[in-house]
């Protein structure tokens, strides 16, 4: 079974660049999580989706972020514009059903570094 | 205050040695506990959940002690495989898992 695949590895713009961020989960989950995780840090939750419904983006900036799932499979999660403070690494994340959130499988994740 | 707070170490053991890392929930509302576990520069994979009566699996025993608000992980006859980050995480049901910062152990021969 082919894991949650990401991608770009790795990305470094400039600020106040934009930047877009893929993610194609495991095949059949349909809860989609994107976490931020700073150097040092845990993982910590932007946007979860059910499906094609973004059920919980409290933590998201929108300001500056934007997430889509627009068939509930796959989905992008974008930066215009980017700051310094946005380098992190981006991961995304899916588990089977809601009940089983705690068992998320997450994709290698995408390194991000603003100059 | 963070939701998860767990000790950054690093803890630096040699082989064969029995380590134990202790994590504590300010939320009494969380249910349910977990490890992960975080390679460096990989990706956090579930370990292991972790239940009021104990878990053990294999040299990994977790305890969760509700009145304490105390969330544990010992590693018996620790590998050299198991250098690693160790996440403490914390759910309420409806809401997202929250990651502690990670524990790292460094195992040498």
């Amino acid at each position: 079974e082919a894991g949650v695949v990401q991608s770009p590895r790795y990305k470094i713009i400039e600020k106040k660049q934009p930047v877009a961020f893929w993610c194609n989960p495991i095949s059949g989950h349909n809860t989609l999580y994107w976490y931020r995780q700073n150097l040092g840090q845990g993982p910590e939750l932007l946007i979860r989706y059910e499906n094609e419904e973004a059920v919980d983006d409290s933590q998201l900036p929108k300001d500056r972020f934007s997430a889509e799932r627009l068939k509930g499979v796959d989905s992008t999660l974008k930066i215009q514009p980017a700051e310094l403070g946005d380098s992190a690494v981006y991961l995304c994340a899916s588990s089977r059903r809601p009940g089983e959130i705690y068992e998320q499988y997450f994709g290698p994740g995408t390194r991000l570094t603003v100059t | 205050r963070k939701e998860v707070e767990q000790d950054p170490g690093p803890f630096n053991v040699p082989e064969g040695a029995t380590v134990a890392f202790n994590c504590t929930y300010s939320n009494s509302a969380s249910q349910s506990f977990f490890w992960y576990r975080q390679d460096c520069r990989k990706e956090p994979k579930l370990l292991m959940s972790v239940y009021s009566s104990g878990n053990e699996d294999g040299r990994f025993t977790a305890q969760l002690n509700r009145a304490s608000q105390y969330i544990s992980l010992l590693i018996r006859d620790s590998k050299l495989s198991d250098s690693a980050t160790y996440l403490c995480v914390g759910h309420q049901a409806g809401t997202a898992l929250i990651f502690g910062k990670g524990t790292t152990l460094s195992v040498s021969s």
